[in-house]
């Protein structure tokens, strides 16, 4: 079946450090990948998104390259912002086929000044 | 820019009342989704719904659950006899085509007591 896997959290950071959180899938065919961020009392946001291997997907210095031979799809950024506290989500969706997304757990990411 | 909109945005309900949860998609969408996070656990898909009638759902949506677009703009999620495991928050999301990302609402939860 198809599932998405994801370190949990919480995790803790001070401002300026550096982010990873790892995201591994498994899927029947050829999915589509994606990074969501929920912000406090917001919905689910889309962060960024590869929809084929060696894809990097990247949106407000948040990166996430699509490693098929490993099947992971890691979130990093370089210098983390107080502003970047909250939960983030991996999900993937068939690019054919059942048309729904497949999310991992989150993982509440606190940054400290 | 265009949001996907719920109400409301909490609601706490009596075990075994009805209960009725509304999204406004994204105006020139035509795919509709629900997706519901249990405390603590992954995001799950219930159902999507496309040109008028349900197109996938989960073993989740069972005979409690149902959907409907009444008109032009409103999607409704309905429980018929709600149970204490029903709590969640409940994510309504569009997407203007399958198989891509979905733009979600920014939830509305669901306390039964």
């Amino acid at each position: 079946g198809n599932s998405v896997t994801q370190m949990e959290g919480p995790v803790t950071l001070s401002e300026e450090a550096f982010l990873t959180i790892n995201c591994t899938y498994t899927a029947t065919g050829y999915p589509s990948l994606f990074w969501y961020v929920q912000y406090p009392g917001e919905g689910l946001q889309l962060l960024l998104k590869a929809t084929k291997a060696d894809d990097k997907g990247s949106n407000k210095g948040f990166e996430a390259t699509y490693r098929k031979e490993t099947t992971s799809f890691h979130l990093e950024k370089g210098s983390v912002q107080v502003s970047d506290s909250a939960v983030y989500f991996c999900a993937l969706i068939m690019t054919t086929g059942a048309n729904n997304l497949f999310f991992g757990t989150g993982t509440r990411l606190t940054v400290i000044p | 820019e265009p949001e996907v909109t719920q109400t409301p945005s909490h609601q706490v309900t009596q075990m075994g009342q009805e209960v009725i949860l509304r999204c406004v998609p994204i105006s020139n969408h035509l795919y509709f989704y629900w997706y519901r996070q249990i405390l603590g656990q992954k995001v799950e898909f219930l159902v999507s719904f496309y040109n008028n009638e349900i197109s996938e759902k989960s073993e989740i949506f069972d005979d409690q659950f149902s959907v409907e677009r009444p008109d032009g703009s409103n999607f409704t999620l309905k429980i018929r006899s709600t149970k204490l495991e029903d709590s969640a928050m409940y994510f309504c999301a569009s997407t203007w085509a399958p198989n891509t990302e979905a733009f979600f609402g920014q939830g509305t939860r669901l306390t039964v007591v």
